[in-house]
């Protein structure tokens, strides 16, 4: 069983549909969470972290459920740029190792 | 200001070849963690290193190893090179004394080497 797990997708979505993804891990000693978002062929890029109290940043809300193991990320109002890979990572504590999930493939369409 | 800088941008090797790669932290960081991505895949953690050592690793052979220099620059080799080792290789610096958005000690990646084995 795989550390991260999330759904490839791909999601196929019209422009300002609201797409959900979650993500479940194994190792309940994890401490830290964060959602990456990778573009085709370029390196991954923090999107946000993941809070217990669940956060939000604009169009994005990411939430955390520690008893279930899961987070989760909702993107409201979908952009065509919003088309990319997005990654679950967790860390036993921040700066230490990235255990990265899979990714799911969003497609926005106009 | 640079951010993480990576060297070359492509490489291709044959199989029982040896190969060095480069990474370059962000200004003030001092950490350098190395990940091997996969077509499709998430990144794998394979080491990081600080303060010139290494202080974690993945589940990566001994085939792999690194290096770090006082400037907090880093190199990866890959001895005895597979075709499996064929992957994107991405370098990501994080640092106490690191700015900018996010909690905690964010981990800045670079635009990668992408390495094929023939």
């Amino acid at each position: 069983r795989k550390e991260v797990e999330q759904d490839p997708g791909p999601f196929n979505v019209p422009e300002g549909a609201t797409v959900a993804f979650n993500c479940t891990y194994s190792n309940s000693a994890s401490q830290s969470f964060f959602w990456y978002r990778q573009d085709c062929r370029k390196e991954p890029k923090l999107l946000m972290s993941v809070y217990s109290s669940g956060n939000e940043d604009g169009r994005f809300t990411a939430q955390l459920n520690r008893a279930s193991q899961y987070i989760s990320l909702l993107i409201r109002d979908s952009k065509l740029s919003d088309s990319a890979t997005y990654l679950c990572v967790v860390t036993p504590n921040a700066g230490n190792m990235l255990t990265f999930g899979g990714g799911t493939r969003l497609m926005v369409k106009p | 200001d640079a951010g993480v800088t990576q060297s070359p941008t492509h490489l291709i090797k044959t199989r029982g070849q040896q190969v060095t790669l480069r990474c370059s932290p962000k200004s003030g960081h001092d950490t350098v963690s190395w990940y091997q991505q996969a077509l499709g895949q998430g990144p794998q953690f394979i080491f990081q290193y600080y303060e010139e050592e290494e202080r974690q690793r993945g589940n990566f052979p001994d085939r792999f190893s690194g290096h770090q220099f006082p400037n907090y620059s880093s190199e990866l080799n890959v001895n005895a090179l597979l075709l499996g080792d064929s992957a994107l290789y991405l370098c990501a610096s994080s640092g106490i004394r690191a700015s900018g958005v996010g909690r905690g000690n964010e981990q800045f990646f670079g635009p990668g080497t992408r390495l094929t084995v023939l």
